[in-house]
């Protein structure tokens, strides 16, 4: 399978819900990390797992959670929602930097 | 503090010009440097890429100069086209240093615009 895909594509959810994005990565990519891009932003660091081991983070609380499955998907978790996590999400998977890291699409999630 | 800035937010080329697109960092430990491309609606496509040990690195009509000096890196398109218009991200890493594990650090884009 080539390319990553995201879903669902858009999601609107109540403040304090959670939420569950899921991403398919290419076959062989072994890394996959999540991206937060607010409006107007460039993407942000949320973590990154290997090997379905977390082995990085950026800056955001532990409601942001993760997994990694060995068929090359993973999810994010999303607890206690915010206004403020309304935001495009994006996974991306690669297998050595100098090819860059692959995204998906993105899933627009709307909290209100 | 961002620790990777582009400081115009737009910019507007004529068709078949020179696109110059800049991008500063602030941290020294940066080792890794990418520039994606955005449409709306879709994620950022990979570009090109410029390791530190490298001062340009050119892949058909894209080129990237890094200046460590200065913590400064450009992204030249000859000619610009048409498709070209997209916003442009420029992203720092400490990949071959730190194993990936800190993710890569983007700047704020610039939307490119290519005026027929």
């Amino acid at each position: 399978e080539t390319g990553v895909t995201q879903s669902p594509t858009h999601l609107i959810k109540t403040r304090g819900q959670q939420v569950t994005l899921r991403c398919s990565s290419q076959s062989g990519h072994n890394t996959v990390s999540w991206y937060q891009q607010a409006l107007g932003q460039g993407p942000q660091f949320i973590f990154q797992y290997y090997r379905e081991e977390e082995n990085g983070r950026g800056n955001f609380p532990p409601r942001f959670s993760g997994l990694q499955f060995p068929n090359y998907s993973s999810e994010l978790n999303v607890n206690a929602l915010e206004l403020d996590d309304s935001a495009l999400y994006l996974c991306a998977s690669n297998t050595d930097m100098k090819y860059g890291y692959t995204f998906g699409s993105g899933t627009r999630l709307t909290v209100v | 503090d961002q620790q990777v800035k582009q400081n115009s937010p737009s910019l507007s080329v004529q068709e078949g010009r020179i696109s110059i697109l800049n991008c500063d960092y602030t941290n020294s430990m940066f080792d890794y440097f990418l520039w994606y491309k955005k449409y709306p609606a879709e994620g950022p496509t990979f570009l090109i890429s410029i390791s530190s040990i490298k001062d340009k690195n050119e892949d058909g009509r894209f080129t990237v100069f890094l200046n460590k000096s200065a913590k400064h890196l450009s992204l030249h398109i000859v000619p610009s086209q048409p498709g070209d218009s997209a916003v442009y991200f420029c992203a720092a890493s400490y990949a071959y240093s730190g194993g990936g594990a800190d993710g890569l650090t983007f700047g704020k884009g610039t939307h490119l615009i290519i005026q027929p």
